[in-house]
């Protein structure tokens, strides 16, 4: 069973704060790094897909980046308004494909 | 609309019934996958197909039992299931398997009584 574990696990901040959580991940037999948005009463909504030690990526006010040695991403968000408010999930893929999801960081941005 | 279609959004079943869940996308995808979310836990994913090819099974219950007639339909027939199973049924799909983002339906909120 592979051990993929998201922190915080929820969070609450005030519109145009920036904040950030964390993705772990096993550092070994790595493939890629996915994040997800999934917003209350919608499916969730591919963020980045990430496969190279030392990517960023970027969308808009949200980044990300990926270290595969030490086994974790952080996902960033600058300047955090209402509709950012969502849970947050990353999944890691191995050398089989197959994803495997953390549990989430929900986000709660109070105007 | 993410290209991915499911129904029904609503299904409550007793423990006796036989129902399927339907997943389609129109997105030209060649891999699909069935994802169950039960309350305080993470995303389990229970089938992956690729190319109409099942490719995954992760120890998931025979009363459940995947069917993909072509590489735009999935199917998850449902029989004897238990009050345990009462959770939200995700359908994905994705380009290919490895690396490529998946698109999700809306899910079935199944309620097993």
């Amino acid at each position: 069973i592979l051990n993929v574990e998201q922190s915080p696990q929820s969070l609450h901040v005030q519109e145009g704060d920036s904040t950030n959580f964390t993705c772990s991940f096993p550092s070994s037999n790595f493939y890629a790094l996915h994040w997800y948005r999934w917003e209350t009463a919608k499916s969730p909504e591919a963020l980045f897909v990430m496969t190279l030690n030392g990517d960023e990526k970027k969308k808009g006010r949200i980044s990300a980046t990926l270290n595969t040695k030490e086994g974790y991403s952080y996902l960033y968000i600058k300047g955090s308004q209402p509709e950012d408010s969502a849970t947050y999930l990353c999944a890691f893929e191995g050398g089989s494909y197959i994803p495997t999801f953390g549990r989430g960081t929900s986000l709660i941005v109070h105007p | 609309e993410t290209g991915v279609t499911q129904t029904p959004r609503h299904l409550v079943m007793g423990m006796t019934n036989k129902k399927s869940l339907k997943c389609e996308q129109h997105l030209g995808h060649n891999a699909m996958y069935w994802y169950k979310q039960s309350a305080k836990k993470p995303l389990e994913l229970m089938f992956v197909y690729s190319l109409e090819e099942r490719v995954e099974n992760n120890s998931v219950p025979s009363r459940f039992s995947p069917e993909c007639p072509n590489s735009s339909h999935l199917f998850l027939h449902l029989h004897t299931l238990q009050p345990e199973d009462s959770a939200l049924y995700l359908c994905a799909s994705s380009q290919d398997l490895g690396g490529a983002e998946q698109y999700f339906g809306p899910g079935t909120r199944l309620t097993v009584t």
